[in-house]
């Protein structure tokens, strides 16, 4: 347990449904990014946050993806008008950033199938 | 673009053996290079970091070591156990957003 949560860990829907899905950070981690997985593949970069600010979002990234992170503690990933390709494992990562150095610490991931 | 190559193909050895990774990058040297380790359904777990200027970093049966020549970053677990079967991870870091390869599957048979 890295002390990153994310909820809920499975999540099955139907084509063009919203989901949400949630993260808590570790308390005192300043940054939060949100990756996508899928098989075979590693994470791959979606947007993070500094502190409650999001200051980037990757350029793949469709208009139907939103992230919040309201006062700067957990953070929503809402998916609007799922796609079958949207079918991945959604992951969470905390750090605390010191100098350049950026550990990340991974949530248990929440898998999304679009139906 | 900046990109992380690992072997999409799984790497199998036996037990007490020493496995070795490779992670390959693009262009210029990141600030440093990041190994995770990622069991099947779960995050990745952080293992070991290794900066720029350093040639080797080592923690307990694992060690990493880091080429700018090559541009390559290899990562070494010796004294192999079935319970090091996972999915290892390279990343890039030094900028705001690390870059992760697809990953190399190990297999320790006993």
């Amino acid at each position: 347990d890295t002390g990153v949560s994310q909820n809920p860990r499975h999540k099955i829907t139907k084509r063009g449904q919203n989901v949400t899905f949630r993260c808590d950070p570790i308390s005192e981690h300043n940054r939060l990014y949100w990756y996508r997985q899928t098989l075979g593949q590693g994470p791959e970069f979606l947007t993070y946050f500094q502190n409650e600010a999001q200051l980037e979002k990757s350029r793949l990234l469709s208009d139907r993806f939103s992230a919040e992170r309201p006062k700067g503690s957990f953070s929503t990933l809402e998916i609007q008008r799922t796609e079958q390709g949207d079918s991945a494992m959604y992951l969470c990562a905390s750090s605390l950033v010191q100098g350049a150095i950026n550990e990340q610490f991974f949530g248990p991931g929440t898998r999304l199938t679009v139906l | 673009s900046q990109k992380i190559e690992q072997n999409s193909e799984a790497l199998n050895i036996q037990e007490g053996k020493t496995a070795t990774l490779t992670c390959n990058y693009t262009n210029y040297s990141p600030a440093y290079l990041q190994w995770y380790r990622q069991d099947p359904g779960r995050g990745p777990v952080f293992l070991l970091l290794i900066r720029e200027n350093e040639k080797e970093k080592r923690k307990e049966r694992l060690k990493v070591t880091f080429d700018t020549t090559l541009k390559q970053s290899l990562f070494h677990i010796t004294a192999s156990q079935p319970a090091d079967s996972a999915t290892y991870l390279c990343a890039r870091g030094g900028s705001y957003i690390p870059t992760f390869g697809r990953g190399t599957s190990l297999i320790v048979h006993p």
